[in-house]
């Protein structure tokens, strides 16, 4: 079945470092992919958005890459601050359809 | 402008009572949205309402769930009897229009967290 997935549950990072959270979607006719944040006690809050007819999209501070080929999107959070500690959810939508699919959620650590 | 705005933000029931959660969505939003999210899985889509009338409700796990938007306002999600698999948080969310890749995204509430002991 359809279904959005993250490789790594728990990522930890310097602070000021480069963070990527991978994400990996099953429906090839997914056309629209967006990531969330979502703090403690917090709802999902939107970050960034990408196309199907885009492979790149920069953001303040973020970057998020579609690789259609192997169905495969990451986030790139430039030198990762404190408060990018959160967990993030990838989501994907298909084209006329109402609803995301989303993955289980990487949580980001940033170490001081 | 006031983003989605859910009530309660916790809760806390024993198991076979009832809870009633309410949504107010973005001001003109008539697309509104019910996900929820159980301990250590997925965000997962319960069901969508288009002004008053509910598009989809697929996603609701049984009976015992009842989704209401009266009015096209404020939407209420009532679980009757509440049973200990049902604790988690549930989301809201709203958009002018349904999300599609032109980019109509959707925006989530803070969340009701219910606990059912």
């Amino acid at each position: 079945g359809e279904s959005v997935g993250l490789h790594l549950p728990t990522l930890s990072v310097q602070e000021g470092d480069n963070s990527i959270i991978n994400c990996a979607y099953s429906n090839s006719a997914s056309d629209y992919f967006i990531w969330y944040k979502q703090e403690s006690g917090k709802g999902p809050q939107f970050i960034i958005d990408i196309r199907s007819n885009m492979d790149k999209r920069q953001g303040q501070r973020v970057t998020v890459l579609l690789n259609k080929t192997v169905k495969h999107l990451s986030l790139q959070i430039a030198a990762t601050q404190p408060g990018d500690s959160a967990v993030y959810f990838c989501a994907e939508n298909k084209g006329g359809a109402y609803k995301y699919i989303f993955g289980t959620g990487t949580r980001l650590k940033v170490l001081a | 402008e006031a983003g989605v705005t859910q009530f309660p933000s916790h809760s806390v029931i024993e198991k076979g009572q009832t809870v009633t959660l309410r949504c107010d969505p973005i001001s003109g939003h008539d697309n509104l949205y019910w996900y929820r999210r159980v301990m250590g899985k997925e965000i997962k889509f319960l069901l969508h309402f288009v002004k008053e009338s509910k598009q989809d409700e697929s996603g609701m796990p049984n009976n015992r769930f009842l989704a209401e938007r009266t009015g096209g306002t404020y939407s209420t999600l009532k679980v009757q009897p509440a049973e200990l698999e049902d604790s988690g948080v549930y989301f809201c969310a709203s958009s002018q229009q349904p999300p599609d890749s032109s980019g109509n995204t959707i925006y989530f509430g803070e969340g009701s967290w219910l606990t059912v002991v």
